[in-house]
């Protein structure tokens, strides 16, 4: 069975300034890893994934993450980010046969972004 | 085109009640899933549903039940509800069993009292 652990429940930032959310794994086997975010009131948005082949994926907005497997570690990172961008994140993993009863969600990590 | 669309977005419910959630996949997508998020908590699974069948269960109670019809909407019932029912239940739809490309509804807010 996998685990997600997120560190940092909050993580106030001030706009325009980076910030990484943390995101480590517990696997035994072969992993797929997700990112999502939840605006208030909200359903969840997929942000980013990464399945295979590159370990550093990209969002359309400006968030990337880099999966490192000895590690086990999925962080998530912006080096700008907005006062649109505050949120609730939440990394999931899943193994590869990636059908729901895998998926695997972590506590989440709620963003904050000051003026 | 639509999205996952659950209704209804709110409801309260006394303990001891019955409730009854439903969701639209997105056109064409066969596999629903249902998930539990408890406030300042990240979402557990429920059920899997695909073609009409359960293909998943996670680790809650038989109070909880889901079916899926023709159309491929899903219900999810609560039977008998507790004050720690009250959660956002998420809907999550996909094309197939996989959800590399699964997407989520808005949710729906329960509150027992």
């Amino acid at each position: 069975a996998q685990s997600v652990t997120q560190l940092d429940s909050q993580v106030p930032v001030l706009e325009e300034a980076p910030v990484e959310l943390r995101c480590n794994y517990s696997s035994s086997v072969s992993v797929y890893l997700f990112w999502y975010v939840q605006y208030p009131n909200q359903g969840l948005q997929l942000l980013l994934k990464y399945l295979s082949g590159s370990t550093l994926v990209e969002s359309i907005n400006g968030f990337e993450a880099e999966f490192n497997k000895s590690q086990t570690s999925f962080h998530l990172r912006k080096p700008s980010v907005h006062i649109s961008d505050t949120a609730e994140y939440f990394c999931a993993v899943s193994d590869t046969e990636n059908y729901g009863q895998n998926f695997v969600f972590g506590p989440g990590t709620r963003l904050s972004v000051l003026p | 085109d639509a999205g996952v669309t659950q209704s209804p977005t709110h409801l309260i419910k006394t303990r001891g009640q019955h409730v009854t959630l439903r969701c639209s996949p997105i056109s064409g997508h066969k596999s629903v899933s249902w998930y539990q998020q408890v406030l300042g908590q990240g979402p557990q699974f429920i059920f899997q549903y695909y073609e009409k069948e359960e293909r998943g269960r996670g680790n809650f109670p038989d109070r909880f039940s889901a079916r899926q019809f023709p159309n491929y909407s899903s219900e999810l019932n609560v039977n008998a509800l507790l004050l720690g029912d009250s959660a956002l239940y998420l809907c999550a739809s996909s094309s197939g069993l996989a959800h590399t490309e699964a997407f989520f509804g808005q949710g729906t807010r329960l509150t027992v009292v």
